[in-house]
Parts: C-alpha cells; sequence; structure tokens
C-alpha cells in the first residue's frame, strides 16, 4: 500500500493526558499537512512541513500542540494537557512540491478526549 | 481572509436524477480548486481539481465540475446520481501563494433515496 498511513486510527484519553499520532506519507512526497476537522465541519488547516522544516502553523495550533518531522519522512503530532475540546479527527496529507500540490489525504486519527 | 462557502448542508435526490453542489470562494490570489469526497469515518477522496486551462474539469466516479471565475464559484456536477455516491463532499481552494494549504468548505452531506 502506497498511500498516507495514519496511527492510531482511533484514540481514547482522559483530558490532562498527553496524546502522540504518527502520519506516514507517501515516500517520495516532500510536503507533509496536518489538519484537523471536527464534527460537521470541514478540515482546518494546522500545520505543514517542506521536507524536515515545519513552514508554517496556523493560530489553531495552541503551545499545547507540537509537530516534527525529524528526517523528513513521517511525522508526529503530540498535544499536551488534552481539553475536551481537542477531541476531533486529525488528518495527514501529504504532496509532491511541484505544479498543483495535490495533497493526498490518510484515513484519519479520530481523538475523543473524556 | 481565504474563505469558501457550500451553501447547502444537506441535498437529498432520488437515485438516476442528476446533481448539483455548489461552491463559491473568496481568496486573494490565483487559486487551485478541488472536489473531495468522505464517507463516514474515512478520510478524504480527491474527485477532481482545477488549476488552470479549460474551465470544465471532469473527474473520477462521473463527477465533473465548471471553474467560473466571475462569480467565484467552482460547481460539481454529475448527470446521474448512483446510491455509492451517498456521503459527504468538501470544495478546497488553495495556492501556491499560500503554501498550498487548502481551506475547506463546511462539506455538503448527499442523501440518494432510491
Amino acid at each position: 500500500d502506497t498511500g498516507v498511513s495514519q496511527n492510531p486510527r482511533h484514540k481514547i484519553t482522559k483530558r490532562g493526558q498527553n496524546v502522540t499520532f504518527r502520519c506516514d506519507p507517501i515516500s517520495e512526497h516532500n510536503r507533509l499537512y496536518w489538519y484537523r476537522q471536527t464534527l460537521g465541519q470541514g478540515p482546518e488547516f494546522l500545520t505543514y512541513f517542506q521536507n524536515e522544516a515545519q513552514l508554517e502553523k496556523s493560530r489553531l495550533l495552541s503551545d499545547r500542540f507540537s509537530a516534527e518531522r525529524p528526517k523528513g519522512s513521517f511525522s508526529t503530532l503530540e498535544i499536551q494537557r488534552t481539553e475536551q475540546g481537542d477531541s476531533a479527527m486529525y488528518l495527514c496529507a501529504s504532496s509532491y512540491l511541484s505544479g498543483s500540490n495535490e495533497q493526498f489525504f490518510g484515513p484519519g486519527t479520530r481523538l475523543t478526549v473524556l | 481572509a481565504q474563505s469558501v462557502t457550500q451553501p447547502d448542508i444537506h441535498i437529498t435526490v432520488s437515485e438516476g436524477a442528476s446533481l448539483e453542489l455548489r461552491c463559491n470562494y473568496s481568496y486573494g490570489a490565483t487559486p487551485y480548486l478541488f472536489w473531495y469526497v468522505q464517507s463516514p469515518g474515512q478520510g478524504l477522496q480527491l474527485l477532481l481539481k482545477y488549476f488552470s486551462g479549460d474551465t470544465l474539469v471532469q473527474g473520477i466516479k462521473g463527477f465533473e465540475a465548471e471553474f467560473k471565475r466571475s462569480q467565484s464559484s467552482f460547481n460539481l456536477r454529475k448527470p446521474s446520481v448512483h446510491w455509492s455516491d451517498a456521503a459527504e463532499y468538501f470544495c478546497a481552494v488553495g495556492a501556491r501563494e499560500y503554501g498550498n494549504k487548502l481551506v475547506f468548505g463546511a462539506g455538503t452531506i448527499l442523501r440518494v433515496k432510491s
């Protein structure tokens, strides 16, 4: 399977705990994006990387959120001290930096904070 | 600010009937335009995209969309809907000037009745 993969697919945690999600992009893609989708809404941009460099962070990404892409391949998104408002689907997408920059999405990680 | 409006939250059509989903955008740069489809609990699948050239674009599953710059619209159409088309549809815009991050509409849920 050469698509974008995300793990875990589902995560249930208690408020105040830390969680980490992983995204494995399509291997030749050098751009990686994170989005968050809440119920009844479209995805909202969080951050993106070009290779290992984090080029932009949305104001939605509070200081409890951190993302890394240490070797320019997989990426992790960590949420510290989770809050109930963090409950959402977290989507990862990757693309190749050329032309249209078409993004391919993974299946997402659904986070539930109790 | 960039924004995408999908004015219809829900649409119900009969199987075999034609479909049009509306999308209007406000964007400060020459946009790339996309339509994605999402089945419950799943990631996003690209239906079609517009970057330049012919304003009528063909996509997968028999979908097409027309870019109308004067109306800032990118409506999705299908001449004959199948029951398997029931899903949520998202219009999105991006631009190279903004790192190609996507701005999504709130989505339109399509129901197909037999």
